[in-house]
């Protein structure tokens, strides 16, 4: 069973604490997503990687970065946490290609609850 | 840049009636999908039925299927024979060649009523 595995379902962190959030995909998919989920708002996207240590800015880059050393680790990176960053955080991953390729079926992650007190 | 939007932020339906979630978008590109994702009270999101914009024909996915209405713009879910296990959280989605990556609704949570 294809799997993206994100590594803690639940945090609480302190302002201007640095929070790694880290997600592992198991399917040599090439791009990678890192989602931000408000209640009304949808899903969001913060930043995404088409191919190992390429980044690229999705609609809310700031406040946070990324890092993608290996194609099936994406990490999103709060470099100074802060209580507008309480959230819900998806990663999701797709195969590469065009728009009538498999690129447009991402497969997601369960979620990491973020709480910065 | 294209947008998205679900205008039933709630909704009920009867177990085992049936229900339309509505969802229009806005964009300037001919060829582009649609989605409907689910996001059960677990929260991990599954694809439940995609449409590609050249096709007419209506997606179908046994009891889920859309009515897309590309002039207008349009791409309803429709969930025939409601069960308690379809409550959850549903996003529309577009993904087109322009920005490369989904774009989401702000999503509809349909409760199902025994």
């Amino acid at each position: 069973d294809v799997k993206v595995t994100q590594s803690s379902r639940y945090l609480v962190k302190r302002t201007g604490e640095k929070v790694f959030l880290e997600c592992v995909q198991d399917m040599d998919h090439e791009n990678m997503f890192w989602y931000r989920q408000d209640p009304g708002l949808g899903l969001r996207l913060i930043y995404f990687s088409y191919d190992v240590k390429m980044k690229e800015k999705g609609d809310i880059p700031e406040g946070y970065s990324v890092s993608r050393e290996k194609k099936e680790r994406f990490s999103l990176i709060l470099e100074s946490a802060s209580t507008n960053q309480t959230s819900m955080y998806l990663c999701a991953s797709s195969f590469g290609g065009t728009v009538n390729s498999g690129a447009n079926v991402l497969t997601f992650g369960a979620g990491s609850r973020l709480t910065v007190l | 840049a294209q947008t998205v939007t679900q205008s039933q932020p709630e909704m009920s339906v009867q177990e085992a009636e049936t229900v339309t979630l509505s969802c229009t978008y806005d964009t300037s590109e001919s060829d582009y999908y649609l989605f409907w994702y689910k996001q059960p009270p677990s929260r991990q999101m599954i694809l439940v039925i995609r449409q590609e914009a050249y096709k007419q024909q209506n997606a179908t996915e046994n009891r889920f299927s859309v009515n897309f209405q590309k002039a207008a713009k349009s791409f309803s879910l429709k969930i025939s024979d409601s069960q308690l296990g379809d409550a959850a959280m549903y996003f529309c989605a577009y993904y087109g060649n322009a920005g490369n990556m989904l774009t989401f609704g702000g999503g509809t949570r349909l409760m199902v009523k025994p």
